[in-house]
C-alpha cells in the first residue's frame, strides 16, 4: 500500500521570506513524486515531480523539492514566496513497481502568504 | 493544447436522482483518470481507463458509480442513484503513455446531493 502525509493543514509565511511545505510517503517500491497546486475553484495544476537522478528538482514558478530517501520525504520549497502562491497545495505519490498508473495524494497544504 | 475539460462544473441533485458527469481528456492522452475529493478530505483514485478498457477501477466505492470511455476518448460517470455521501469534487486527469508521465486535471465537477 502506498500512502502520503502532509502533517501541515496550512501554512503562513510573509511575502519574501522562503517557504516550506512538507510531504513524507510510504511505499513498498521505489516512488515517483509529484507536487500539484491547486488555485480557488480549478483543478490541479501539476508543479513537479521526481522520477530518478537528482535528488533536487526544480519545477514551474520557481518551486523546488528534495526527494530524501532515507527520511522518505519529498518536502516542496521556494526561496522567497509571492503573495499569488496562496493555494491549496497537494503532494502524490505512486510505487513504480506498482501495477497500474493510480497516484495516492495527501490531505493537502493551504499555503497562506502575507503581504 | 486545450486541457481536461469537465462538464458540468457544478451539479445540484436530490438523492435519488441520476447524474451523468462527463470528461474531455488532452487529445492524444491514452490514459484517463477519474479521482474524487469529499468533504475537503484527501483526494481518492476511482479508476483508470487505457484508451477505452478499464485498467484499474479498485477505487470505485459501489455499483452505484459507472464509468464509461466508449472509443477511446470522452468519458463519463454516471451516479445512479445518488446518495448523500456521494457529494463532493470528481475530478478527471490524463496522461500520454509512459509510467512517469504527469497527469493533468481538470477544473472538476463540484456535486452536491440534497
Amino acid at each position: 500500500a502506498q500512502s502520503v502525509a502532509q502533517p501541515e493543514d496550512q501554512v503562513n509565511v510573509a511575502e519574501g521570506n522562503p517557504l516550506t511545505v512538507k510531504c513524507t510517503y510510504s511505499v513498498s517500491g521505489n516512488p515517483y513524486l509529484f507536487w500539484y497546486v491547486q488555485y480557488p475553484n480549478r483543478g490541479l495544476q501539476f508543479l513537479l515531480k521526481y522520477i530518478t537522478g537528482d535528488n533536487l528538482v526544480k519545477g514551474s514558478y520557481g518551486f523546488e523539492a528534495e526527494f530524501n530517501k532515507s527520511q522518505t520525504s519529498f518536502h516542496l520549497k521556494k526561496p522567497s514566496a509571492l503573495v499569488s502562491d496562496s493555494a491549496l497545495y497537494f503532494c502524490a505519490v505512486r510505487d513504480r513497481y506498482l501495477a497500474g498508473n493510480m497516484l495516492t495524494f495527501g490531505g493537502g497544504t493551504r499555503l497562506m502568504v502575507k503581504p | 493544447e486545450a486541457g481536461v475539460t469537465q462538464f458540468p462544473s457544478h451539479s445540484v441533485i436530490e438523492k435519488g436522482q441520476t447524474v451523468t458527469l462527463r470528461c474531455d481528456p488532452i487529445s492524444g492522452h491514452d490514459n484517463l483518470y477519474w479521482y474524487r475529493r469529499v468533504m475537503g478530505k484527501e483526494i481518492k483514485f476511482l479508476l483508470h481507463f487505457v484508451k477505452e478498457s478499464k485498467q484499474d477501477e479498485s477505487g470505485m466505492p459501489n455499483n452505484r458509480f459507472l464509468a464509461e470511455r466508449t472509443g477511446g476518448t470522452y468519458s463519463t460517470l454516471k451516479v445512479q442513484p445518488a446518495e448523500l455521501e456521494d457529494s463532493g469534487v470528481y475530478f478527471c486527469a490524463s496522461s500520454p503513455r509512459g509510467l512517469n508521465q504527469p497527469q493533468h486535471f481538470g477544473d472538476g465537477t463540484r456535486l452536491s446531493i440534497l
